[in-house]
Parts: C-alpha cells; sequence; structure tokens
C-alpha cells in the first residue's frame, strides 16, 4: 500500500508500563508528524520531523513522551510510564514539504488507539 | 498559541438539508485546510484554500476562506448520510509546516 501505516491498531495496556507506538509514512515525504485525539475531538500535536532538522517537540505533553525518526522515514513514539489520561487515538501523518503546490497536505494513518487501565 | 474554533461541536440534520460549519481564529493563516474523518480512520484532506476570499466548490461541498483569512466556513448543500463525519479545519502559518488544527465538528446526517 501506499498510504501511512501505523502499528498496533488496538494497544491495551496497564498503569506504569511503557508502550511503543510505530509509524511508517509514505515513500519519499520528508515530514513526519504525530497527533494526539481524545474521543472525536481536534487534534492536538505532539511532534513533527522535518528531514535532518531537530524535531519540534513543543506538543509533547510531559518527557514521559519521546519519540524518534531512523534513517528519514519509520517513527516511534515511546510513553513511558504511563497514565490513564494518555489513553487516546495517537495519530501519525506525513507530508512532502517543499513547492508551494503542495500547501502542507497531510496524509493520515489509520492511528492507534491506546487505551491504559 | 494560535487557535481554531469551530462551529458547532455537534451537528444533526435530515438528509437533503443545507448546513453550514464554520471555523474562527484572531490569527491570520497562510494556509487553511478542511479534513474529514470518518471512525477508526485518519483523516482526510477535502480541499486547501490559500488566497483571502477564495471560494473552492468541491460537488456539493463550497468553502470559503476569510477575506482576512482568518476565518473559513463549509457548506453543504442537500447534505446526504455519506457526508457523516467530523469535519476538522488547519490552518498553516507563513512557511511553518506545523498545522493548527480546530476543535471539530461532528456532522450527522439522518436518512
Amino acid at each position: 500500500g501506499a498510504g501511512v501505516s501505523q502499528s498496533p491498531s488496538n494497544k491495551v495496556t496497564e498503569k506504569g508500563k511503557d508502550v511503543e507506538l510505530r509509524c511508517d509514512p509514505i515513500s519519499g515525504h520528508t515530514a513526519l508528524y504525530w497527533y494526539r485525539q481524545s474521543l472525536g475531538q481536534g487534534l492536538e500535536f505532539l511532534i513533527y520531523f522535518q528531514g535532518n532538522s531537530a524535531p519540534d517537540k513543543s506538543g509533547l505533553p510531559s518527557d514521559r513522551f519521546s519519540a524518534e525518526r531512523t534513517g528519514g522515514s519509520v517513527s516511534t513514539l515511546t510513553i513511558q510510564r504511563t497514565q490513564q489520561e494518555d489513553s487516546a487515538v495517537y495519530l501519525c501523518a506525513s507530508s512532502l514539504v517543499g513547492g508551494r503546490r503542495f500547501y502542507n497536505e497531510q496524509f493520515f494513518g489509520p492511528g492507534t488507539r491506546l487505551t491504559v487501565l | 498559541t494560535q487557535l481554531l474554533e469551530q462551529s458547532p461541536q455537534f451537528l444533526s440534520i435530515q438528509e437533503g438539508e443545507n448546513l453550514t460549519v464554520y471555523c474562527n481564529s484572531s490569527s491570520v493563516f497562510s494556509s487553511l485546510q478542511w479534513y474529514r474523518q470518518e471512525p477508526g480512520e485518519g483523516p482526510v484532506l477535502l480541499v486547501t484554500v490559500v488566497t483571502g476570499g477564495e471560494v473552492k466548490k468541491l460537488k456539493r461541498l463550497t468553502f470559503q476562506f476569510g477575506d482576512a483569512r482568518k476565518d473559513s466556513s463549509l457548506h453543504i448543500t442537500a447534505a446526504q448520510p455519506g457526508d457523516t463525519g467530523l469535519y476538522l479545519c488547519a490552518g498553516a502559518v507563513g512557511g511553518n509546516e506545523k498545522l493548527t488544527f480546530g476543535t471539530g465538528t461532528r456532522l450527522t446526517i439522518i436518512p
């Protein structure tokens, strides 16, 4: 498939455990974004990677959250010592940045639904 | 912090009726996008508007960008059940690739 893929689709964990969420962006897309969405609400920006630049981590809610992007492609969002308030759908998006015609068009994956018990 | 407020938050109407969803901000955006999200899926881009006053039509959907590029509206004519979903506006500032998403409008079209 040519779209953004995320795994797992669902993750149930116990409070205090660490979780890793994976995102495979569209091949060739230089920018990758992570968002959090609670109960069908709007999207909360978490972190943004663009090429080899330092990531924009301004949206990460606490130091328990971290993300990396290896080789400019796959990204992993890690949540340490999960809390119940971390329960949400975590969405990943990628875009081909550069050139006026693209205007930051973002392509989203289906998301990972995280439930912290 | 740029905030995008959408109204209404929830809207439930009968098939065949018309509706308008609003996206408002006190900030100026260089471009604004509308996405639709269905349950269990990620948002899908519907349109991008970049010029103040711009109007774009996508079949029964009409999108308008405010003259001052601070607000936008989405008008749906003769709504159909397939229009049901969460509608999200998102704005970009200057050359920043990071989007600010609106609070969302959950639309339900009743057959």
